[in-house]
This record gives C-alpha cells, sequence and structure tokens, in this order.
C-alpha cells in the first residue's frame, strides 16, 4: 500500500493479556516512530528506529511496554500484561532517510477491560 | 512544564472567519516546526513545516514562527467546514527526528 499500515485497527484486551501491534511502514522508509495518543491529548513519542537499530526508548512508560523491528521494515509494539491506563491509540509512522516529513499510520485502538 | 502547551480549545468559528491557532514551546534546540491536522478517528497528516523562524504560506494556510518568543502559529483563512479538526502543533529537533506533539485544539467551523 501507498501509506502506513497499522494492524490490528480495533483491540479490546482483558486486563492481564498481552497484546502485539503491528506496523508496516512505507516502503523504502528508514525511520520509524511510535506514539501513545490518549483520548483528548496530542501523541506521545514511545520509541523510535533507524532501520533495525532502536535509537531512542525513552518514551517507553514502563519495561512491560517492547518494540522491535528485526529486519529494518515491519515492526511490532508489544505491551504486556497490560492495564487499564495502556486503553490508547497506538499510532506508528515512518519517514526517509532524509526531509523532515513523517507520515502516520490510522492508529491501533486499544481497549484495555 | 510541558514542552509544548497549546490551548486544547474548542474553537469554534463561522464559515469564512480566519482562524489563529498557537502553541508556546520551551526548548530553543527544536529547528523544526510542523502543523499536523487529525480527523477523528484517522491519524496526524502533515499540514505544513517551517525551519527555524519566518512564515511560510501554503494556500489557505500560513504558518509562522518566532524563535525568539518561542511561539508558533498556524492562520486558515477562508475557513471551510472541511477544516473542521483537531490541529497539533509539533516542533521537532531535526530532520526526521521524533517531534514532540501539543495537546491539540479541536476546530469547528460553523457553516
Amino acid at each position: 500500500g501507498a501509506g502506513v499500515s497499522q494492524s490490528p485497527r480495533y483491540k479490546v484486551a482483558k486486563r492481564g493479556q498481552d497484546v502485539a501491534l503491528r506496523c508496516d511502514p512505507i516502503s523504502g522508509h528508514v525511520s520509524l516512530f511510535w506514539y501513545q495518543q490518549a483520548l483528548g491529548q496530542g501523541p506521545e513519542f514511545l520509541t523510535y528506529f533507524q532501520n533495525e537499530a532502536q535509537l531512542d526508548k525513552s518514551g517507553l512508560p514502563s519495561d512491560r511496554f517492547f518494540a522491535e523491528r528485526p529486519e529494518g521494515s515491519v515492526s511490532t509494539l508489544k505491551i504486556q500484561r497490560t492495564q487499564q491506563e495502556d486503553s490508547a491509540v497506538y499510532l506508528c509512522a515512518s519517514s526517509p532517510s532524509q526531509g523532515n516529513t513523517i507520515y502516520f499510520g490510522e492508529g491501533s485502538w486499544l481497549t484495555v477491560v | 512544564q510541558k514542552e509544548v502547551e497549546q490551548d486544547p480549545g474548542p474553537l469554534s468559528v463561522p464559515e469564512g472567519a480566519i482562524v489563529s491557532l498557537n502553541c508556546t514551546y520551551s526548548n530553543s534546540a527544536f529547528q523544526y516546526f510542523m502543523w499536523y491536522r487529525q480527523y477523528s478517528r484517522k491519524g496526524p497528516e502533515l499540514l505544513m513545516y517551517t525551519y527555524s523562524s519566518g512564515n511560510k504560506e501554503d494556500g489557505r494556510f500560513t504558518a509562522q514562527v518566532d524563535k525568539s518568543s518561542k511561539y508558533i502559529s498556524l492562520f486558515i483563512r477562508d475557513s471551510q467546514p472541511s477544516d473542521s479538526a483537531t490541529y497539533l502543533c509539533a516542533p521537532g529537533y531535526s530532520s526526521a527526528s521524533k517531534i514532540i506533539f501539543g495537546s491539540g485544539t479541536r476546530l469547528s467551523i460553523r457553516p
């Protein structure tokens, strides 16, 4: 596809369940970002990859959150032992190696019940 | 203090009005300044970006950056109902690095 693709679009998880959210960036994009957006708030940075290297994970809220991009393309954000406060939209974005345009996917809506 | 402060609104104006959206930021290291538009249940889409201080115009939209006062503005002329969305200011440190978002201003244009 032409844009950033995320799956699942919607996920309901029981508290304590593990979830995995997938991101397919735009083909050839080197940089990949994960953001968390709570209702009525702006996106909050979670982590950043350049190719397969995770260069910045300063925004991950706890060690329950883990992200990987093993082959430098598709990325997975994993949340272990989900809690209610993890309910949010998780946005993935990618950008080319040069330039400052970051393109976002439509997000994965996570509800923890 | 948050790195980026933005009035959340909501802001409601009649069609055709000029809209002014503003942000302030605290980190003088920011070099790139973006405005994103986000429709309900969609991801943010880049509207405009500027590098350092100055103005940039694109159709009905004008972005202004004043680095001396750490103030970012977006002006929308001849506003249309289709402009109704949440507008997010987003400064960044360098090309293709992480960007920091404001909380977003919800804008509604009344027909």
